[in-house]
């Protein structure tokens, strides 16, 4: 089945810095790549996605890069708020989610 | 409704006790989607329906779980014979595509303790 690689666990920034969330796949097939924010004791919540026909997407302060090539999408997060501060999950279709990466943005 | 509800949003049950998790996705949404989270770790698939089938079941650890959709609606997940080891936040999800490639929408979570 696919395999999801998500780096780093912990992720600890100063305010206004980026922070770049990365993970890698197996199954060459997939086509959907979204991304989860979860803030402590609440439910995950959409905050960007991908498809397999383009490289790059952005939202304001968020990006995701797909490397179809080499199997592998990041989250990048710029200008970093406190508010920020949360658990992020990328996933591979709405099956296979990774690990997670606590991120922290210090003030 | 609004948005995906799920019942209860807590449930402590004795080892042995079977228990059911209810699900209520968002309207005309066909996919479904059953996940647990232990604390501190990621989500882990249970299981997938799209309408009343379930074309994915491989996410169930063992045969003490079972799920069940009807009337391409309401999902209840049940865990017979708990044990310890099922204590975790029960999530659902739903969305409008089929096989999770349309953004899903997930519920608050069902928190079970099983002592």
């Amino acid at each position: 089945g696919e395999n999801v690689e998500q780096h780093p666990s912990t992720l600890s920034v100063q305010e206004g810095d980026s922070a770049v969330i990365k993970c890698t796949y197996s199954d060459s097939a997939s086509n959907y790549f979204p991304w989860y924010k979860q803030e402590l004791g609440k439910r995950p919540q959409l905050i960007i996605d991908i498809r397999s026909n383009v490289g790059e997407k952005k939202d304001q302060r968020i990006a995701v890069t797909l490397n179809k090539t080499a199997k592998h999408f990041s989250l990048h997060i710029t200008e970093t708020q406190p508010e920020d501060s949360a658990v992020y999950f990328c996933a591979v279709g709405q099956l296979t989610f990774g690990s997670g990466t606590q991120l922290t943005v210090l003030p | 409704g609004a948005g995906v509800s799920q019942s209860p949003s807590n449930k402590v049950t004795e080892k042995g006790k079977d228990v059911e998790l209810r699900c209520d996705p968002i309207s005309g949404h066909t996919a479904l989607y059953w996940y647990r989270q232990s604390l501190g770790q990621g989500l882990e698939f249970l299981i997938y329906f799209q309408g009343n089938s379930a074309p994915d079941k491989s996410g169930l650890p063992s045969d003490r779980f079972s799920a069940e959709r009807t009337g391409g609606s309401v999902s209840t997940l049940t865990i017979q014979r708990t044990q310890q080891e099922d204590s975790a936040v029960y999530l659902c999800a739903s969305s409008l595509g089929a096989r999770g490639n349309t953004e899903a929408f997930f519920g608050q979570g069902t928190r079970l303790t099983v002592v």
